[in-house]
C-alpha cells in the first residue's frame, strides 16, 4: 500500500511543495515513480527511481527518498503546476494528493 | 514521436463485455510492455495488467483474473483489453500506457484514455 500525504495540499504560485509518499513496506527506489495528471489528460511521469526527472521535466522538479518514505519537491510553483500527484511502485498507486491554489 | 491512440467511448449494458483497442505508432511495438490502467469517475488509478508484445505474454491485477484479456495484434502496433461481466463500477477511463523502457514499470507515454460507462 501506497499512503500519500497530505490529500490535498493549498499553496500559492511561488511557494515551495511538499508531497509524501509512504509505503506499507519497504521498497525498491528503482521502481518509485511520481506522475502529475491535470483536468481531462491522461497521467503525465515526472519522476522514475525516485529520484530521476523524466524527459522534459523542468528541474523545479525533484524526487528523493528510499525505503518507505518518499518525496515530490516542487520548488517554486507555477500556475499549471496545480493538479493531481500519483506516486507508484510497481503494479500499486498511491490514491494522490491534490495540489490546489491557495 | 511515441503516440497511443484508443478507440472511442462505449456504453455497455451490465453483464456485457468491452474491448478497448490502443494504437501504437512512433517506436518498435513489440519492444516495450503495454499496461492498462483505468481510473474511476473522481477516483485514483488502478493497475489491471500488462502485456508483452513481443510473445504475448500476460499478467493481470487479481482483482481482475477470469474477467479481463489482453492480447496484441503485431502486425498493426496495436494491444487490445478485453473486460468481461460489466458491472457499474467498471465505469471508468481505460489508459494503455508504454513502460519507459527495459525492465521498467513507469510509464512514459499513454494513451487519450477510452470511456467505457456501464449503465
Amino acid at each position: 500500500v501506497l499512503a500519500q500525504s497530505p490529500g490535498t495540499l493549498s499553496l500559492s504560485p511561488g511557494e515551495r511543495a511538499t508531497l509524501s509518499c509512504r509505503a506499507s513496506l519497504s521498497v525498491s527506489s528503482n521502481f518509485l515513480a511520481w506522475y502529475q495528471q491535470r483536468p481531462g489528460q491522461p497521467p503525465r511521469l515526472l519522476i522514475y527511481g525516485a529520484l530521476t526527472r523524466a524527459t522534459g521535466i523542468p528541474d523545479r522538479f525533484s524526487g528523493s527518498g528510499s525505503g518507505t518514505d518518499f518525496t515530490l519537491t516542487i520548488s517554486r510553483l507555477e500556475p499549471e503546476d496545480f493538479a493531481v500527484y500519483y506516486c507508484q511502485h510497481t503494479e500499486t498507486f498511491g490514491q494522490g494528493t491534490t495540489l490546489e491554489i491557495k | 514521436q511515441v503516440q497511443l491512440v484508443q478507440s472511442g467511448a462505449e456504453v455497455k449494458k451490465p453483464g456485457a463485455s468491452v474491448k478497448v483497442s490502443c494504437k501504437a505508432s512512433g517506436y518498435t511495438f513489440n519492444d516495450y510492455h503495454i499496461h492498462w490502467v483505468r481510473q474511476a469517475p473522481g477516483q485514483g488509478l488502478e493497475w489491471m495488467g500488462r502485456i508483452n508484445p513481443r510473445n504475448g505474454a500476460t499478467n493481470y491485477a487479481q482483482k481482475f483474473q477470469g474477467r479481463v484479456t489482453m492480447t496484441r495484434d503485431t502486425s498493426i502496433s496495436t494491444a487490445y483489453m478485453e473486460l468481461s461481466r460489466l458491472q457499474s463500477d467498471d465505469t471508468a477511463l481505460y489508459y494503455c500506457a508504454r513502460i519507459r523502457g527495459g525492465i521498467a514499470y513507469d510509464f512514459d507515454h499513454w494513451g487519450q484514455g477510452s470511456l467505457v460507462t456501464v449503465s
